[in-house]
């Protein structure tokens, strides 16, 4: 199975910070990768597919980059309302695999 | 409006059964491959299993935690999905979540619409 480490595990930022939340694949995984938002209590939001791309209605303070085993999710100018757990997924080999989570907490 | 809706779920004995299904609409869902999803109280996401289209055998991949257990299936006429799920265990505790994954059509295999619809979910406590 493709393993997903995700770091950090949990972070703290202040409105208008920029966040970067990466995830790395045990092996190469093109750009198969997408990144989710989710809030205590709430459904997991797609915000980035295919490593880059910006799910519609997602604020543009999300990006996305990366492909082959390095993937970057950054958040700029951090909001009070961007404060949840972000996960990468890998769908290129199945399992599909996600990383453990990202716990952003702003201040 | 595109949506997906899971039901089904319940509280339920070790060892039973229960069955699952995703209704779906907005979309067609025989041009997709529909996935399973899970997240146990205070986890992260786990995926279980998806289910091709029609047009390559309707057949099914698993994960290993519910492969021999889970069976997912679909009938497209209802725009329905199910996971059946059998000899259930207490780490099945969760919430079940459906949603798209790859679109299958003429241009071939896509991945742009993959999981970006998902249900409420439905809760699934496996308990004595």
């Amino acid at each position: 199975d493709i393993q997903m480490t995700q770091s950090p595990s949990a972070m703290s930022a202040s409105v208008g910070d920029r966040v970067t939340i990466t995830c790395r694949a045990s092996q190469d995984i093109g750009t198969s990768l997408a990144w989710f938002k989710q809030k205590p209590g709430n459904v997991p939001r797609r915000l980035i597919h295919a490593s880059s791309s910006l799910q519609g209605g997602v604020s543009l303070s999300f990006s996305g980059s990366g492909s082959g085993t390095e993937f970057t999710l950054t958040i700029n100018s951090v909001q009070p309302e961007d404060s949840a757990t972000y996960y990468c997924l890998q769908h290129y080999t199945y399992p599909w695999t996600f990383g453990q989570g990202t716990k952003v907490d702003i201040q | 409006e595109v949506q997906v809706v899971e039901s089904g779920g319940g509280l339920v004995q070790p060892g039973r059964s229960l069955r699952l299904s995703c209704s779906t609409s907005g979309f067609n869902i025989a041009d997709y491959t529909v996935g399973w999803f899970r997240q146990a109280p205070g986890r992260g996401p786990e995926w279980l299993g998806f289910i091709r289209v029609t047009a390559f055998g309707a057949t099914a991949e698993y994960a290993a935690s519910v492969k021999g257990r889970f069976t997912i299936s679909r009938d497209d006429s209802r725009n329905i999905a199910s996971l059946q799920m059998n000899s259930l265990e207490i780490e099945d505790t969760g919430v079940y979540y459906c949603t798209r994954e790859a679109l299958v059509g003429r241009f071939g295999v896509v991945y742009v619409n993959s999981f970006d619809i998902w249900g409420q979910g439905t809760t699934v406590t496996v308990s004595s």
